[in-house]
């Protein structure tokens, strides 16, 4: 069975530009969540989705969003670029009614 | 809000020996807690688990230990390989929290041959 996949797996924009960022959840997996690591905050939760909703937010700011379609893929977008939101973003994908999240390789996105 | 911490940003264990890398988490009311490792260009791996209503869990080469009364938690590896070198997290979650995990900092585990 493929494992969690995520592209791209290298991103390079600048600021005041927007990304939108993709992952494809392990076969039968419907819920997708979505980390920013960073070395100075480390994991940090962003959203999860689950049948297409959101069903929990982190504690970031708008400019972060994302959305997920009826084969369980998801995508995250970020508008307005920062230095700041350099990083790697996760995505981790579960079965219903588990607790245990597989993540993809991660997406190194780097604003300019 | 939770906060989960680690004692440790770097431990350094011979090869052969056991490691024990230490969490430490502030929300009370986390009942799931889980232990991930991180190798270099990788998304996290799962470990081992366990739940607010064990002590201790051991699965293989690996023990979790909790201790709710100072909430602490602790990942033990038994005869410590280089394979194992990595950063390692613990995460922690409320169970009407859905998959909302908070992540500790990470320890870097540094195996010496």
């Amino acid at each position: 069975k493929a494992g969690v996949t995520q592209t791209p797996r290298y991103l390079i924009k600048t600021r005041g530009q927007q990304v939108t960022l993709s992952c494809s959840p392990i076969s039968g997996h419907r819920s997708v969540s979505w980390y920013q690591q960073t070395p100075g905050q480390g994991l940090q939760f962003l959203f999860e989705y689950f049948s297409e909703t959101q069903r929990n937010k982190g504690n970031f700011p708008g400019r972060f969003s994302g959305r997920q379609f009826s084969n369980s893929r998801s995508e995250m977008n970020v508008s307005t670029l920062e230095l700041g939101d350099s990083a790697l973003y996760l995505c981790a994908s579960s079965l219903v009614g588990s607790d245990e999240q597989f993540f993809g390789p991660g997406t190194r996105l780097t604003v300019l | 809000g939770e906060s989960v911490g680690l004692h440790l940003p770097t431990l350094s264990v011979q090869e052969g020996d056991n490691s024990i890398i230490n969490c430490a988490y502030s929300n009370s009311a986390s009942d799931y807690f889980i232990w991930y490792k991180q190798e270099s260009g990788k998304g996290p791996q799962f470990i081992i688990d366990i739940r607010s209503n064990m002590d201790k869990r051991q699965g293989q080469r690996v023990t979790v230990l909790l201790n709710k009364t100072v909430k602490h938690l602790s990942l033990q590896i038994a005869a410590t390989q280089p394979g194992d070198s990595a950063v390692y997290f613990c995460a922690e979650n409320k169970a009407d929290n859905f998959n909302k995990f908070y992540f500790g900092s990470g320890t870097k585990l540094n195996v010496k041959p």
